[in-house]
Parts: C-alpha cells; sequence; structure tokens
C-alpha cells in the first residue's frame, strides 16, 4: 500500500498570509507512460463533504479560487494557499490514486491565527 | 449538475447488516467509476471500494474485503454498497464518490455525496 504522509498535522496562520501543507507518498505516484502524477487534494468543512481542490497534483478544479495551488512531483508535494481567507478554515487531505487501495494523508488542520 | 444522494444508514448492532444506497442524476452513470469513501468520527477518509462503469470489476480495502459488497444499477444510476457483518470499528459516515473522468475508475473524485452515518453498537 502506498502510505500518504503530510505535514504538519495542524497550521494556524494569519488572515492574508500564505499557508503551505506538505504531502509526502512512499512511493511514486508518477506514471511514466503519461507523465502524470496521480495526486489529488481535497478540502473538508466541518459537517461537509470533501471538495476537490486539486487533481494532477497541479490542475486545478473548475470554480477553485486561483490562491490555491498545487505542485510537486514523484513522492513530494505541496498545497499552497496564498492570501489565507476566513473561508479556508478547514482540514486538508491529499490522496494518491494511482494503485489500489486508493490512500489519504491523514489530514491537516488549518486554523486562522 | 451533478448530485449523489446517500441513503441507508442507520443504527445497527455487530454482526448485523445493513445496505447503502447513492443515487445519482445529473450525469451519464454508466460512464464513470464509483467509490464508497468511509470516515470514522472525528478521523480521516478511508478509502472502502470501487466498481467499474460496467460493474464487472470490484476492488475492496483489505479491512472490508469478505463482508461488504459495492454494486451498481445503470438502470436506476444507483450505487450500492451491502456491509454484513457489522463490527463496531465499522462505525462512520459512508460518501458514495464519482471517479473524475470517463473510462477507468482509478481518477480523482470530483463529486462527492453528503454521507450516510452508520453506527454499529450494541
Amino acid at each position: 500500500d502506498i502510505v500518504m504522509t503530510q505535514s504538519p498535522d495542524s497550521l494556524a496562520v494569519s488572515l492574508g498570509e500564505r499557508a503551505t501543507i506538505n504531502c509526502k507518498s512512499s512511493q511514486s505516484v508518477l506514471y511514466s507512460p503519461n507523465n502524470k502524477d496521480y495526486l489529488a487534494w481535497y478540502q473538508q468543512k466541518p459537517g461537509q463533504p470533501p471538495k476537490l481542490l486539486i487533481y494532477w497534483a497541479s490542475t486545478r478544479e473548475s470554480g477553485v479560487p486561483d490562491r490555491f495551488s498545487g505542485s510537486g512531483s514523484g513522492t513530494d508535494f505541496t498545497l499552497t494557499i496564498n492570501s489565507l481567507q476566513a473561508e479556508d478554515v478547514a482540514v486538508y487531505y491529499c490522496q494518491q490514486y494511482y494503485s489500489t487501495p486508493i490512500t489519504f494523508g491523514q489530514g491537516t488542520r488549518l486554523e486562522i491565527k | 449538475q451533478v448530485q449523489l444522494a446517500g441513503s441507508g444508514g442507520g443504527v445497527v448492532q455487530p454482526g448485523r447488516s445493513l445496505r447503502l444506497s447513492c443515487a445519482a442524476s445529473g450525469l451519464t452513470f454508466n460512464n464513470y467509476g464509483m467509490h464508497w469513501v468511509r470516515q470514522a468520527p472525528g478521523k480521516g477518509l478511508e478509502w472502502v471500494a470501487v466498481i467499474s462503469s460496467d460493474g464487472k470489476t470490484q476492488v475492496y480495502a483489505d479491512s472490508v474485503k469478505g463482508r461488504f459488497t459495492i454494486s451498481r444499477d445503470n438502470s436506476r444510476s444507483t450505487l450500492f454498497l451491502q456491509l454484513n457483518s457489522l463490527r463496531t470499528e465499522d462505525t462512520a459516515v459512508y460518501y458514495c464518490a464519482k471517479a473524475g473522468f470517463v473510462g477507468s475508475y482509478m481518477f480523482y473524485f470530483d463529486y462527492w455525496g453528503q454521507g450516510a452515518l452508520v453506527t454499529v453498537s450494541s
């Protein structure tokens, strides 16, 4: 199984500042034939299902504000939230869909400082 | 727009069974692989199972293999999860989720249902 490890577990950032969440996979999720990283990021607010933010490691889902961006390849990935807004308070998960079992990181709780 | 409406959750005793449903609308259901993901109270996300668009392929997490069965009825645009031999550790909100692209089920999940709470308790 591919183990996904996020850091930090929780994060407090001031409004308007940048938040950075890291995700490391225990093996590469880069599929060489199409050169795509099978890595997604989700945002989950209390009482709601997760919402897709980023897929293929860096492609922003339609309707997601451009302050959200994803980067990285292979085994190391980053979700960056620029100019943090109050509505960004949530738990963020990375996910690999390279192989089954599909696995998620443990989650990173983002709060306002 | 795409909607996934989950139902069938409830309180059940250990060892008993339950069936969850997920009714899809706003999409050509038989084009997409579908997944179940669960979340225990206060915990993270755990993938449970996937079924291919044509229903011929199912893959399960080891934690549910042999106890849970994923199925679909494309004529009714509905996904199912049959939960047998339930354990207290199966207590969770169960979400259905749609694969993000036509064809293979190995994609990100672009739409999620609201979730159905299953509580296993004596």
